[in-house]
């Protein structure tokens, strides 16, 4: 049980590129989230799917896409990265219990020169 | 007025030593209260989870809610060095909600 995984862990990229990050849970988990963490600016949300088959804007959306491929998958792209994209960018999902909370990635470090 | 707000420290302390770590809120329609701890260069872990109104109490964590005063803390005993951690407070409306999150504060714990 690997909990949620995230891909790449690292990544350079320049101006205008494009990328993908990868997210994966094997917790059956019904909810899926991106999150950006900044210096002095906490977790931000940006898209989230709360089923497969359906993703909504959080918090700071602009500048990307997200696709939920399956209920195990949520990807977010970026389609012409600016260097104000330069964050780490985390993963998390959550089950459907009453109580249950967020389970977290270990995160991917962008940097966008 | 933010949702959430989180002193972001940074809080340093000497081994042993108890800490405090508070959060406040404005929307009094959270229910359900958590804490993150996140090491350097990691995701952020479940620490404690709180529903009710209350101390609840794990190892050398005791986590307490007000509500009345939208007002949540985490304290922790006998601090060690591998304390030492930025701790974020989330709090949600709902099971279906998404949590909304302090800014974090940071934690040294000196040996």
């Amino acid at each position: 049980n690997a909990g949620v995984t995230q891909t790449p862990k690292f990544q350079v990229l320049k101006t205008g590129q494009s990328m993908t990050l990868q997210c994966a849970q094997d917790m059956n988990h019904n909810s899926m989230y991106w999150y950006r963490q900044d210096p002095g600016m906490g977790l931000r949300l940006i898209y989230y799917s709360a089923s497969e088959g359906t993703t909504d804007k959080g918090e700071v959306p602009n500048g990307y896409n997200v696709s939920r491929l399956n209920k195990r998958e949520f990807s977010l792209r970026l389609e012409s990265a600016a260097p104000s994209q330069t964050s780490v960018y985390f993963c998390a999902s959550t089950g459907q219990a009453l109580e249950e909370t967020q389970y977290f990635g270990p995160g991917t470090r962008l940097l966008v020169l | 007025q933010k949702e959430v707000e989180q002193d972001p420290g940074p809080l340093s302390v000497p081994e042993g030593a108890i800490v405090s770590l508070n959060c406040t809120y404005s929307n009094s329609a959270f229910q359900y209260f958590m804490w993150y701890r996140q090491y350097s260069r990691k995701g952020p872990e479940l620490l404690m989870y709180t529903y009710s109104s209350g101390n609840k109490e794990d190892g050398r964590f005791t986590a307490q809610v007000d509500k009345s005063s939208k007002y949540i803390s985490l304290f922790i005993r006998d601090s060690q060095p591998s304390d030492s951690a930025t701790y974020l407070c989330a709090m949600k409306r709902g099971s279906n909600y998404k949590l909304t999150f302090g800014k974090g504060t940071l934690l040294t714990v000196n040996p």
